[in-house]
This record gives C-alpha cells, sequence and structure tokens, in this order.
C-alpha cells in the first residue's frame, strides 16, 4: 500500500526566498508523481506531472524533481512572492489505481 | 475546456438527512474520481468511474455512500443518513485513461453536518 509523506508540514518564508519542499513515498512502482497547490477552502490546481522516466520537469518558477528508486521528489519554488502562500499537495500515481496524498506542506512567504 | 464544476459549493445539513452532491467533469474525460478531504489531511480516495462503470470503491466508502454515473458524464454522490463524521470537504476530479493522464480537480462541496 503505497503511504506519502510530505516534509516540512509547515513552512514560512520571508519574500524572495528559493525554498525546496519534500515528498517521499513506499512503493517506487509508479508512472509518475503530480505536484498540487490548493488554497484554502478551494480544490487541487495542478502545477506539475513528472514522469517516471524523467529527472525533473520545470514550469515558471517552479522545478520538480523526482528519484523514483529512492521513493523522493523535491518541489523547488525560486524566488518565492506571498501569492504563493498555499498547501502543497504531492500524488504518486501507479496507474490503475488512485492517486494516494500526503498531508501537505502550509506554505506562508511573508511580504 | 471548463474544468471540473462541483455543485453545490456549501451544504449544511441535519445529522441523518440524506445529501447528493454533482460533478461535471471535463467534457473529453471518460475517468471521474470522488476524493475525501478532512482538515489538515490530504484527499483520501472513494471511488472512480471509467465512463458509466465503477471500477473501484474504498473502503472508506460504507453502504450510506453510493455513487453513479449514469451516461459516463456527470457524476452524482449520495450519502443516506448522515453523521457527524461526514463532514468533509468531497472532491471531485476527472482525466483521460491511459498512463500520465493528469487528474483534474473540481473546488468541491465542503459538507457540514449539524
Amino acid at each position: 500500500k503505497q503511504e506519502v509523506t510530505q516534509i516540512p508540514a509547515a513552512l514560512s518564508v520571508p519574500e524572495g526566498e528559493n525554498l525546496v519542499l519534500n515528498c517521499s513515498f513506499t512503493d517506487s512502482a509508479i508512472y509518475n508523481l503530480q505536484w498540487f497547490r490548493q488554497d484554502p477552502g478551494k480544490g487541487l490546481t495542478s502545477l506539475l506531472l513528472i514522469q517516471s522516466s524523467q529527472r525533473e520537469q520545470t514550469s515558471g518558477r517552479l522545478n520538480a524533481s523526482l528519484d523514483k528508486s529512492s521513493g523522493r521528489s523535491t518541489l523547488y519554488i525560486a524566488a518565492s512572492q506571498p501569492g504563493d502562500s498555499a498547501t502543497y499537495l504531492c500524488a504518486p500515481d501507479s496507474g490503475n489505481t488512485p492517486l494516494v496524498f500526503g498531508k501537505g506542506t502550509r506554505l506562508s512567504v511573508i511580504a | 475546456d471548463t474544468g471540473v464544476s462541483q455543485d453545490p459549493r456549501h451544504k449544511i445539513t441535519k445529522r441523518g438527512q440524506n445529501v447528493t452532491f454533482r460533478c461535471d467533469p471535463i467534457s473529453e474525460h471518460n475517468r471521474l474520481y470522488w476524493y475525501r478531504q478532512t482538515l489538515g489531511q490530504g484527499p483520501e480516495f472513494l471511488t472512480y468511474f471509467q465512463n458509466e462503470a465503477q471500477l473501484e470503491k474504498s473502503r472508506l466508502l460504507s453502504d450510506r455512500f453510493s455513487a453513479e454515473r449514469p451516461k459516463g458524464s456527470f457524476s452524482t454522490l449520495e450519502i443516506q443518513r448522515t453523521e457527524q463524521g461526514d463532514s468533509a470537504m468531497y472532491l471531485c476530479a476527472s482525466s483521460q485513461s491511459g498512463s500520465n493522464q493528469p487528474q483534474h480537480f473540481g473546488d468541491g462541496t465542503r459538507l457540514s453536518i449539524l
């Protein structure tokens, strides 16, 4: 059974800092891993999908890496902004089974 | 692409009442998922459909819960005889079938049981 852990649970940084969010998972037999953002009271917005054959995926100031064999993914946010404040969730996808989520990292970027 | 739409956004009801939520997926997506999320937790899978067929149900889905997708388009999730523990955000997602297809989520229905 897939288990997902996200560290840290919460993070508060000043505006402009670069930061790293960590995701680890127990079952490495995955097709891909998705990173999502969730604003309070809202649904999930897909940020990046990194396929198992890829090592990195980039979108703007976001960069996700995947080390499938060690069961780890990181989300790097460059030059953080107050608008980046949200909860970030990762979810490995094993193909024909539903996504399994971590509890998320709650990020606050202080102006 | 209008995104995944869920209705209602909020539902407040008394314990013991029945409630029904609706999800309209992205039109070309044949997979539809229901998740439940409580405060401070990630979403937990409830059930999913490929077209009109319900392919998997979580053990979280007690016999008070039922989901349908009669024509392979929109889906409904019904909870009968609601309990306090049913209070949560109910999220719907859709995707195309196949590997490496991202799931797209709606804004959810927040259920509060009085």
